[in-house]
């Protein structure tokens, strides 16, 4: 069956530092991956959509300066927060798949100090 | 404006008892995922439906796209169960839109 793996499940990082978390589809071939996230009391918000051959499309608010992201094959997706502070944490969750049957990973949760 | 209203945004059963979520939205949608993000954080994956109903243990969940909704009825509560619950909407393109979440409390 198709699944999806994220890495690392939870994490904690400094304040001002950044932290890269990753994304495997396992089982079938992920042309397009979604990030997202989720901050505390809110429900979750698309940060980009990465289609390969593709450019990566990020959503307002969000920019491939804070949050680069690499998709270099169909199995694997990577993002990276960049200069994490407090209003970036959350539960990050990536869904992949080859239109809106996106199969989702368990999120990595984000704790920033 | 918002595509997806879930509903209620709070519950609480006691032990045995059971309930439904809610899910309508308001344009097309394809199909339906049902998620719960357990203590830890994590999201667990319940249901995917395209159509019609599925059945699981003590969970059941319904999708109509012409009547735009989904359902999840949770039957013989568990304290487990406890959690939030989203659904999400898959409508034909890329984007997938989250519901706002039911924050499920099941006491003893």
């Amino acid at each position: 069956g198709a699944l999806v793996y994220q890495y690392p499940r939870r994490t904690i990082c400094k304040s001002g530092t950044s932290m890269r978390m990753e994304c495997q589809a396992v089982g079938f071939q992920a042309t397009s991956v979604a990030w997202y996230r989720q901050s505390p009391q809110k429900t979750f918000e698309l940060i980009a959509l990465s289609t390969v051959n593709s450019a990566i499309k990020y959503e307002q608010n969000f920019t491939q300066e804070k949050f680069p992201i690499s998709h270099p094959n169909l199995s694997f997706s990577s993002m990276t927060v960049l200069n994490a502070y407090l209003e970036d944490r959350g539960l990050y969750l990536c869904g992949a798949g080859t239109n809106s049957d996106y199969t989702f990973g368990s999120g990595t949760r984000l704790l920033v100090i | 404006g918002d595509q997806v209203e879930q509903s209620p945004s709070a519950l609480s059963l006691h032990e045995g008892t059971g309930s439904a979520l809610r899910c309508n939205f308001t344009t097309t949608m394809r199909a339906v995922q049902w998620f719960r993000k357990n203590s830890r954080g994590s999201l667990i994956n319940l249901f995917y439906l395209a159509s019609g109903t599925k059945e699981n243990g003590r969970l059941k969940s319904a999708f109509d796209s012409k009547e735009r909704y989904s359902t999840l009825h949770i039957r013989d509560a568990q304290l487990e169960d406890s959690g939030t619950y989203f659904c999400a909407l898959g409508t034909g393109g890329y984007k997938v839109v989250f519901g706002s979440g039911t924050r499920l409390l099941v006491s003893p």
